[in-house]
């Protein structure tokens, strides 16, 4: 049931584009994305409700696809400051309203 | 200061001991969630309640007791703590199920 990241890590420069995917075999109702910093608690970035919507914060962006069951994050011009792990959570329809993340996925962001 | 503080920041406990981590919020939301993450593994849920009265159980509740007596606290605790329960423990509140999740520090337990 745990949701599947990918890919687990990658490295950027600066200013440089980056998408993480977050796929379950279960339909969901909707799909959370996290970030955390080292040594720092979970922070929320955007909550998607099934419907296709997309959400913005900042340069980072993320769509669902509730008939492909998944859901892309997407940071654009990234920053140092956004370096860290990114967890997607799902919640499945008919099922308790309760968070599954995945393994994450580490961001790091070179100068 | 609005949001959510546990206790301790950090504990060592012999095995076989009984342990209590603590979890308050001040934000009066009604969901509550205890999370244990261990490296490579994500974040795993331990036990969460809906709203004050009741609690459920999550993906790995074995060794862990959790009670909800008013909306504020959550407290988590371990019976006989074993080596396996060594882990960073967060605590995590959201307005309704389902909803945006707000984290607490973290607890830090190593369990010898």
């Amino acid at each position: 049931q745990q949701p599947v990241q990918s890919p687990q890590a990658v490295i950027l420069r600066e200013g440089e584009d980056a998408v993480i995917n977050c796929s379950s075999s279960k339909a969901l109702y909707s799909v959370h994305w996290y970030r955390q910093k080292h040594g720092e608690a979970p922070v929320f970035l955007m909550i998607l409700l099934k419907g296709g919507e997309q959400k913005g914060h900042e340069k980072i962006s993320a769509s669902f696809n509730e008939k492909k069951q998944q859901s892309s994050l997407y940071l654009t011009a990234s920053q140092l400051s956004y370096s860290g792990t990114y967890f997607c959570g799902t919640v499945v329809i008919q099922g308790a309203q309760k968070l599954v993340f995945g393994q994450g996925t580490r961001l790091t962001i070179n100068p | 200061i609005a949001g959510i503080t546990q206790a301790p920041t950090s504990q060592i406990l012999a095995a076989g001991r009984r342990m209590t981590l603590r979890c308050t919020q001040d934000m009066r939301h009604n969901a509550m969630y205890w999370y244990r993450q261990d490296l490579g593994l994500g974040l795993r849920l331990i036990h969460y309640s809906n709203t004050a009265g009741t609690t459920g159980k999550g993906e790995v509740p074995d060794g862990y007791s959790v009670s909800r007596a008013n909306t504020d606290d959550f407290p988590l605790t371990l019976a006989s703590a074993v080596p396996s329960q060594t882990s960073v423990y967060f605590c995590a509140s959201s307005e309704a199920p389902g909803g945006p999740e707000f984290f607490g520090p973290g607890t830090r337990l190593t369990v010898l």
